[in-house]
């Protein structure tokens, strides 16, 4: 089972800022088969970045995904009000499908 | 549209049985992945397992394994999540999402089912 680790567990930072995610696997992700998720508060998840760095439908061009092997990142370059979410990573490459614990962004 | 609606919140007494469910509407139902995660209150989100509604294939998270069966009927469009004796641990929001169709990630979620078990 490939176990995501995704850091740091909090970033706080200002709207308008940008916001570096990382999230690092144990071992290597089969194709980048990597996704991104954010979730506020009593939602389900939104899809926001498949396969490393495509963008999911509607979901605006100031998020990006990057990475290979077993280094990942999904940057946010200006912050908006309603990015301050938790963010989760999942790779889809290996059965279990597993998540990272996921990284709260709050507002500094 | 394209959606899944999950069945309502359940409270349930240790030892009893449960089955969720999970409807899409609006595609092709029978043509795409779906699966069941699982929240536990203020913690993250966590993968158990998932089925492929056209043959009813379906696999499980070694965590879940044994623990609970997922199935399918596709003559309503509806997925399952389903325990045969619960337990105080399963309390937690239960989602359910399909799959993007080239792609494994979760496209389209469920708006959840919360499960408190409670005696």
């Amino acid at each position: 089972e490939i176990v995501l680790t995704q850091s740091p567990g909090t970033l706080s930072l200002s709207p308008g800022e940008r916001a570096t995610l990382s999230c690092r696997a144990s071992q290597s992700v089969r194709s980048s088969y990597l996704a991104w998720y954010q979730q506020n508060p009593g939602q389900a998840p939104r899809l926001l970045i498949f396969g490393a760095s495509s963008r999911a439908t509607g979901i605006p061009d100031r998020f990006s995904g990057s990475g290979s092997g077993t280094d990942f990142t999904l940057s946010i370059s200006r912050l908006e009000p309603e990015d301050f979410a938790v963010y989760y990573c999942q790779q889809y490459g290996s059965s279990p499908y597993t998540f990272g614990q996921g990284t709260k962004l709050e507002i500094k | 549209e394209v959606q899944l609606v999950q069945s309502g919140a359940e409270v349930k007494k240790p030892g009893e049985s449960l089955k969720i469910s999970c409807k899409g509407s609006g595609y092709s139902f029978t043509s795409y992945w779906i699966g069941w995660v699982r929240q536990m209150p203020g913690e993250g989100l966590e993968w158990m397992g998932i089925i492929y509604p056209g043959d009813s294939e379906t696999r499980y998270s070694p965590s879940f394994q044994g623990q609970v069966t997922i199935s399918a009927d596709k003559s309503i469009n509806t997925a399952y999540l389903q325990w045969r004796s619960l337990k105080a641990s399963d309390t937690a929001m239960y989602y359910c999402a399909r799959e993007a169709g080239t792609t494994a990630s979760f496209n389209m979620w469920g708006q959840g089912t919360m499960v408190t078990v409670s005696s």
